[in-house]
């Protein structure tokens, strides 16, 4: 079972900064927070994982709360190519498996 | 990031036959790989969990007799669809978890059965 939530989708204007929010209210301790995204009729891209402090890479950003209860994933400057659904995932503990939720269709605006 | 690839990357077949999917992990050795299908408008479903030299570990609701994965190699895993029916039609996506525990995917396979 999916353990998080997010916005059904999302509008974001290219060139913009794109944040996209994700509930994680029930995470355990040992568990990580992590992004994919899909772009249509393509397998997933790991974006970027997290476990309490924040973290950065090429691709994004991930905030984390302190208490652990949700997320935000920004794009610092979308582009037309960052259109696609992207999924919040929680992992970790006894199953340790990525469980795909339903996500948030990203769609950028030219 | 890993590189994953899948092959191949569609294939169209008639009902009964049987049809492999091969999953390789390119770059790295992957003692763990994972099988997701995904339908049309939908989100991915985990199907089973492949470990390297051991028996796949199926979801629940997941026929084993039905999808045969072998993991007979750290870098290869197959998935092999027996007695194809049209509702076994597709998107069937592979995954490898690297040495530090990410997971990358594979493209994908876009199965169509007749």
């Amino acid at each position: 079972d999916a353990k998080t939530t997010q916005p059904t989708s999302m509008d974001c204007a290219e060139g913009r900064a794109a944040n996209l929010p994700c509930n994680h209210s029930t995470i355990s301790g040992n568990e990580y927070v992590y992004w994919y995204r899909q772009i249509h009729s393509q397998g997933p891209q790991y974006i970027i994982h997290g476990l309490k402090n924040n973290e950065t890479n090429e691709m994004a950003s991930l905030i984390i709360t302190e208490d652990r209860k949700s997320s935000t994933l920004i794009l610092p400057h979308a582009t037309l190519r960052d259109t696609a659904v992207y999924y919040c995932i929680v992992r970790g503990g006894a199953t340790n498996k990525l469980i795909f939720g339903t996500g948030t269709l990203l769609a950028v605006q030219p | 990031g890993a590189v994953v690839s899948q092959h191949p990357s569609w294939v169209i077949c008639k009902s009964g036959t049987s049809v492999k999917i091969e999953c390789r992990s390119l770059d790295f050795q992957a003692t763990t790989m994972f099988w997701y299908r995904q339908f049309p408008k939908q989100s991915l479903m985990l199907m089973a969990t492949s470990n390297e030299g051991s028996k796949a570990t199926y979801e629940q609701g997941v026929e084993k007799d039905k999808f045969l994965i072998n993991h007979a190699s750290l870098t290869l895993s197959t998935l092999t669809v027996t007695s194809a029916h049209p509702e076994d039609s597709s998107f069937y996506i592979c995954s490898a978890r690297d040495y530090i525990d990410t997971q990358y995917f594979g493209p994908g396979t876009r199965l169509t059965v007749l």
